[in-house]
Protein backbone atom coordinates (compact mmCIF):
# COMPACT_ATOMS: atom_id res chain seq x y z
CA UNK A 1 0.00 0.00 0.00
CA UNK A 2 0.97 3.69 -0.56
CA UNK A 3 3.87 5.04 2.07
CA UNK A 4 4.44 8.18 3.01
CA UNK A 5 7.77 8.68 5.01
CA UNK A 6 9.67 12.03 6.89
CA UNK A 7 12.97 12.44 7.47
CA UNK A 8 14.69 13.39 10.26
CA UNK A 9 11.98 11.77 12.87
CA UNK A 10 13.70 14.29 15.47
CA UNK A 11 15.01 17.81 15.26
CA UNK A 12 16.91 19.73 17.72
CA UNK A 13 17.78 22.95 16.95
CA UNK A 14 19.00 26.25 18.32
CA UNK A 15 16.57 29.43 18.00
CA UNK A 16 17.99 31.35 15.24
CA UNK A 17 18.80 28.08 13.07
CA UNK A 18 17.00 26.76 10.51
CA UNK A 19 15.51 23.78 9.90
CA UNK A 20 14.40 21.26 7.13
CA UNK A 21 12.09 18.32 7.04
CA UNK A 22 11.37 16.05 4.10
CA UNK A 23 8.85 13.98 3.02
CA UNK A 24 9.04 11.32 0.68
CA UNK A 25 5.78 9.17 -0.65
CA UNK A 26 6.19 5.78 -2.48
CA UNK A 27 3.29 6.48 -5.08
CA UNK A 28 2.72 9.98 -6.97
CA UNK A 29 0.48 12.41 -5.34
CA UNK A 30 -2.00 14.82 -6.74
CA UNK A 31 -1.27 17.05 -4.08
CA UNK A 32 0.54 17.38 -0.70
CA UNK A 33 -0.53 18.77 2.36
CA UNK A 34 1.35 20.17 5.53
CA UNK A 35 -0.12 20.47 9.11
CA UNK A 36 1.56 21.16 12.75
CA UNK A 37 1.01 19.48 15.57
CA UNK A 38 1.78 21.73 19.07
CA UNK A 39 2.47 19.01 22.01
CA UNK A 40 -0.72 17.98 23.43
CA UNK A 41 -2.59 19.19 20.36
CA UNK A 42 -4.20 18.69 16.99
CA UNK A 43 -3.03 19.04 13.68
CA UNK A 44 -3.26 22.38 12.53
CA UNK A 45 -3.74 22.72 8.55
CA UNK A 46 -0.69 24.68 7.25
CA UNK A 47 -0.92 24.69 2.93
CA UNK A 48 -1.41 22.42 0.24
CA UNK A 49 0.83 22.26 -2.95
CA UNK A 50 -0.68 21.05 -6.18
CA UNK A 51 1.69 21.86 -8.82
CA UNK A 52 4.62 19.57 -10.09
CA UNK A 53 7.81 21.70 -8.74
CA UNK A 54 5.42 24.57 -6.80
CA UNK A 55 7.04 26.18 -4.31
CA UNK A 56 4.53 28.27 -1.52
CA UNK A 57 6.16 30.61 0.94
CA UNK A 58 4.53 31.82 4.53
CA UNK A 59 6.43 34.50 5.92
CA UNK A 60 9.63 32.41 7.31
CA UNK A 61 8.06 28.79 6.22
CA UNK A 62 9.40 27.32 2.15
CA UNK A 63 7.04 24.57 1.20
CA UNK A 64 8.38 22.73 -1.92
CA UNK A 65 6.58 20.10 -3.95
CA UNK A 66 9.14 17.87 -6.28
CA UNK A 67 8.88 17.92 -9.78
CA UNK A 68 7.59 14.37 -9.77
CA UNK A 69 5.28 14.85 -7.34
CA UNK A 70 6.66 12.00 -4.92
CA UNK A 71 8.49 14.20 -2.65
CA UNK A 72 7.86 17.61 -0.75
CA UNK A 73 9.99 19.88 1.96
CA UNK A 74 9.26 22.65 4.70
CA UNK A 75 12.03 24.78 5.24
CA UNK A 76 11.50 27.03 8.70
CA UNK A 77 14.31 29.97 8.42
CA UNK A 78 15.51 31.18 11.24
CA UNK A 79 13.47 29.05 13.90
CA UNK A 80 11.49 30.25 17.13
CA UNK A 81 10.21 28.39 20.15
CA UNK A 82 6.54 29.05 18.99
CA UNK A 83 7.80 26.74 16.15
CA UNK A 84 7.94 23.83 18.21
CA UNK A 85 5.68 20.95 17.56
CA UNK A 86 5.83 18.12 15.02
CA UNK A 87 5.51 18.52 11.22
CA UNK A 88 3.14 16.20 8.93
CA UNK A 89 3.24 15.64 5.38
CA UNK A 90 -0.09 14.13 4.05
CA UNK A 91 -1.07 12.89 0.56
CA UNK A 92 -4.21 11.42 -0.68
CA UNK A 93 -4.53 7.62 -0.38
CA UNK A 94 -4.16 6.58 -3.58
CA UNK A 95 -6.78 7.94 -5.76
CA UNK A 96 -9.71 8.52 -3.16
CA UNK A 97 -9.06 12.34 -2.96
CA UNK A 98 -9.57 13.86 0.80
CA UNK A 99 -8.24 10.34 2.33
CA UNK A 100 -5.39 11.40 3.46
CA UNK A 101 -1.86 9.60 4.58
CA UNK A 102 0.06 10.30 7.22
CA UNK A 103 3.67 10.29 7.76
CA UNK A 104 5.03 9.76 10.55
CA UNK A 105 6.00 13.46 11.40
CA UNK A 106 9.15 15.43 12.37
CA UNK A 107 9.37 16.52 15.97
CA UNK A 108 10.91 19.81 16.03
CA UNK A 109 12.46 21.30 19.73
CA UNK A 110 14.12 25.04 19.32
CA UNK A 111 16.26 24.92 22.07
CA UNK A 112 16.10 29.50 23.24
CA UNK B 1 -17.12 30.81 12.67
CA UNK B 2 -16.95 27.38 14.96
CA UNK B 3 -14.51 25.38 14.89
CA UNK B 4 -14.41 21.55 15.35
CA UNK B 5 -15.95 20.60 18.76
CA UNK B 6 -15.35 16.57 20.02
CA UNK B 7 -16.84 15.04 23.01
CA UNK B 8 -15.93 13.91 25.31
CA UNK B 9 -11.90 14.68 25.77
CA UNK B 10 -11.56 11.99 27.74
CA UNK B 11 -12.30 9.03 28.33
CA UNK B 12 -11.51 5.35 30.16
CA UNK B 13 -13.17 1.99 28.62
CA UNK B 14 -12.76 -1.39 29.86
CA UNK B 15 -11.75 -4.04 27.52
CA UNK B 16 -14.88 -5.48 25.46
CA UNK B 17 -16.88 -2.22 25.92
CA UNK B 18 -18.63 -0.32 23.14
CA UNK B 19 -17.71 3.58 22.89
CA UNK B 20 -19.26 6.68 20.75
CA UNK B 21 -17.36 9.29 20.26
CA UNK B 22 -19.11 12.87 18.71
CA UNK B 23 -17.91 15.22 16.69
CA UNK B 24 -19.42 18.94 15.62
CA UNK B 25 -17.95 20.33 12.03
CA UNK B 26 -16.78 23.36 11.80
CA UNK B 27 -19.71 25.58 9.99
CA UNK B 28 -19.97 25.55 6.76
CA UNK B 29 -18.07 22.14 6.46
CA UNK B 30 -19.97 18.92 4.96
CA UNK B 31 -17.57 16.36 5.11
CA UNK B 32 -16.27 14.50 8.12
CA UNK B 33 -13.21 12.32 8.25
CA UNK B 34 -12.08 10.29 11.61
CA UNK B 35 -8.44 9.56 12.31
CA UNK B 36 -6.47 7.59 15.09
CA UNK B 37 -3.16 8.50 16.12
CA UNK B 38 -1.09 6.50 18.47
CA UNK B 39 0.86 8.41 20.76
CA UNK B 40 4.30 9.41 18.59
CA UNK B 41 2.72 8.82 15.28
CA UNK B 42 1.04 10.23 12.60
CA UNK B 43 -2.99 10.31 12.25
CA UNK B 44 -4.20 6.70 10.53
CA UNK B 45 -7.14 7.29 8.32
CA UNK B 46 -10.65 5.61 9.87
CA UNK B 47 -13.49 6.70 7.32
CA UNK B 48 -15.09 10.09 5.68
CA UNK B 49 -18.28 10.57 5.97
CA UNK B 50 -20.15 12.82 2.85
CA UNK B 51 -23.62 13.95 2.57
CA UNK B 52 -24.46 11.53 5.47
CA UNK B 53 -22.96 8.29 3.58
CA UNK B 54 -19.84 6.31 3.98
CA UNK B 55 -17.34 7.53 1.20
CA UNK B 56 -14.00 5.52 2.07
CA UNK B 57 -12.59 3.81 4.44
CA UNK B 58 -9.12 3.00 6.13
CA UNK B 59 -7.55 -0.49 7.57
CA UNK B 60 -10.20 -0.71 10.52
CA UNK B 61 -12.59 -3.34 11.09
CA UNK B 62 -16.52 -3.27 10.66
CA UNK B 63 -16.42 -3.05 14.47
CA UNK B 64 -15.02 0.71 14.12
CA UNK B 65 -18.36 2.09 12.33
CA UNK B 66 -19.87 5.97 12.18
CA UNK B 67 -22.75 8.20 11.03
CA UNK B 68 -22.94 11.27 9.89
CA UNK B 69 -26.31 13.09 10.38
CA UNK B 70 -28.36 16.06 8.58
CA UNK B 71 -26.11 19.08 10.57
CA UNK B 72 -23.03 17.10 8.94
CA UNK B 73 -22.00 16.26 12.67
CA UNK B 74 -20.90 12.81 13.41
CA UNK B 75 -20.24 10.14 15.54
CA UNK B 76 -17.27 7.30 15.81
CA UNK B 77 -18.84 4.23 17.61
CA UNK B 78 -15.99 1.11 18.07
CA UNK B 79 -17.42 -1.85 19.22
CA UNK B 80 -15.84 -4.70 21.19
CA UNK B 81 -13.23 -2.39 22.47
CA UNK B 82 -9.31 -4.19 22.50
CA UNK B 83 -6.43 -2.53 24.51
CA UNK B 84 -4.54 -1.24 21.03
CA UNK B 85 -7.61 0.99 20.44
CA UNK B 86 -5.74 3.33 22.90
CA UNK B 87 -5.31 5.96 20.84
CA UNK B 88 -6.68 10.35 20.24
CA UNK B 89 -9.34 10.29 17.87
CA UNK B 90 -9.45 12.94 16.16
CA UNK B 91 -12.48 14.25 14.13
CA UNK B 92 -11.59 16.20 10.62
CA UNK B 93 -14.27 18.27 8.85
CA UNK B 94 -13.74 20.00 5.27
CA UNK B 95 -15.87 21.61 2.69
CA UNK B 96 -16.31 18.86 0.05
CA UNK B 97 -14.77 15.30 0.18
CA UNK B 98 -11.68 16.90 -1.59
CA UNK B 99 -10.26 18.15 1.38
CA UNK B 100 -9.03 20.97 -1.03
CA UNK B 101 -8.99 23.65 0.93
CA UNK B 102 -7.20 21.54 4.06
CA UNK B 103 -9.00 19.72 7.00
CA UNK B 104 -9.83 21.64 10.21
CA UNK B 105 -9.45 19.00 13.07
CA UNK B 106 -10.92 19.17 16.14
CA UNK B 107 -9.25 18.73 19.97
CA UNK B 108 -9.97 14.71 19.60
CA UNK B 109 -11.36 12.57 22.01
CA UNK B 110 -7.99 10.73 24.53
CA UNK B 111 -9.54 6.96 25.24
CA UNK B 112 -8.23 4.66 27.13
CA UNK B 113 -8.98 0.77 26.95
CA UNK B 114 -7.75 -1.08 30.14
Amino acid sequence: GQQVMQIPQYQHVQEGEDFTTYCNSSTTLSNIQWYKQRPGGHPVFLIQLVKSGEVKKQKRLTFQFGEAKKNSSLHITATQTTDVGTYFCAGPRGTSYGKLTFGQGTILTVHP
Amino acid sequence: ETGVTQSPTHLIKTRGQQVTLRCSSQSGHNTVSWYQQALGQGPQFIFQYYREEENGRGNFPPRFSGLQFPNYSSELNVNALELDDSALYLCASSLGDRGNYGYTFGSGTRLTVV
